[in-house]
């Protein structure tokens, strides 16, 4: 299973835009990249999913280069409800998917 | 109601002791898992199930168990509960054809004296 790297936090004011890089050098050929956010004492919710290029939803935007080593999740205009623990996974869709979450990155949107 | 519920939320326990949490789903998803949290670090994968006849043990699946008594019930077990056990258990469950999203349940608090 690949590897994920996030830096560990991260501020940002109401308004700005947010991008949080996620760095995955082992990724495989199967893998896809996953986004969760995570608020105190909730369980995980997901963001956004993507193999390649650029995906957009009502909530963010990833983008992951055509080597796929690294992805960047994108959050506009963030606000003070946006402040939570984001992770990054990668996974492979075959028989024994499996999502491993690493530490995260904890955003701190201040007003 | 909540596509995913756990009970208990939370719990206080004894070192030795046997317990169960319980995890029940109303998504019709054949995917369940469980996973531990530790205060201020990610999720670490205890046990997870494809289906009720597949179950399978993940990171940190030592000192735990589990049973998958229906498509929408899996319970995770503590044979003799341990003061490191301590940590916020979460219950998921996601689709075959979207595997990459889960759905949580709120989690359970457990402490153990």
């Amino acid at each position: 299973l690949a590897k994920t790297t996030q830096p560990i936090s991260m501020d940002s004011y109401e308004g700005q835009e947010v991008n949080i890089t996620c760095s995955h050098n082992n990724i495989a050929t199967n893998d896809y990249i996953t986004w969760y956010q995570q608020f105190p004492s909730q369980g995980p919710r997901f963001i956004i999913q993507g193999y390649k290029t650029k995906v957009t939803n009502e909530v963010a935007s990833l983008f992951i280069p055509a080597d796929r080593k690294s992805s960047t999740l994108s959050l506009p205009r963030v606000s003070l409800s946006d402040t939570a623990v984001y992770y990054c996974l990668v996974g492979s869709m075959d028989s024994s998917y499996k999502l491993i979450f690493g530490s995260g990155t904890r955003l701190l949107v201040r007003p | 109601d909540a596509d995913v519920t756990q009970t208990p939320r939370n719990r206080i326990t004894k070192t030795g002791k046997r317990i169960m949490l319980e995890c029940s789903q109303t998504k019709g998803h054949d995917r369940m898992y469980w996973y531990r949290q530790d205060p201020g670090l990610g999720l670490q994968l205890i046990y997870y199930s494809f289906d009720v006849k597949d179950i399978n043990k993940g990171e940190i699946s030592d000192g735990y168990s589990v049973s998958r008594q229906a498509q929408a019930k899996f319970s995770l077990s503590l044979e003799s509960a341990i003061p490191n056990q301590t940590a916020l258990y979460f219950c998921a469950t996601s689709d075959d054809r979207e595997q990459e999203t889960q759905y949580f349940g709120p989690g359970t608090r457990l402490l153990v004296l």
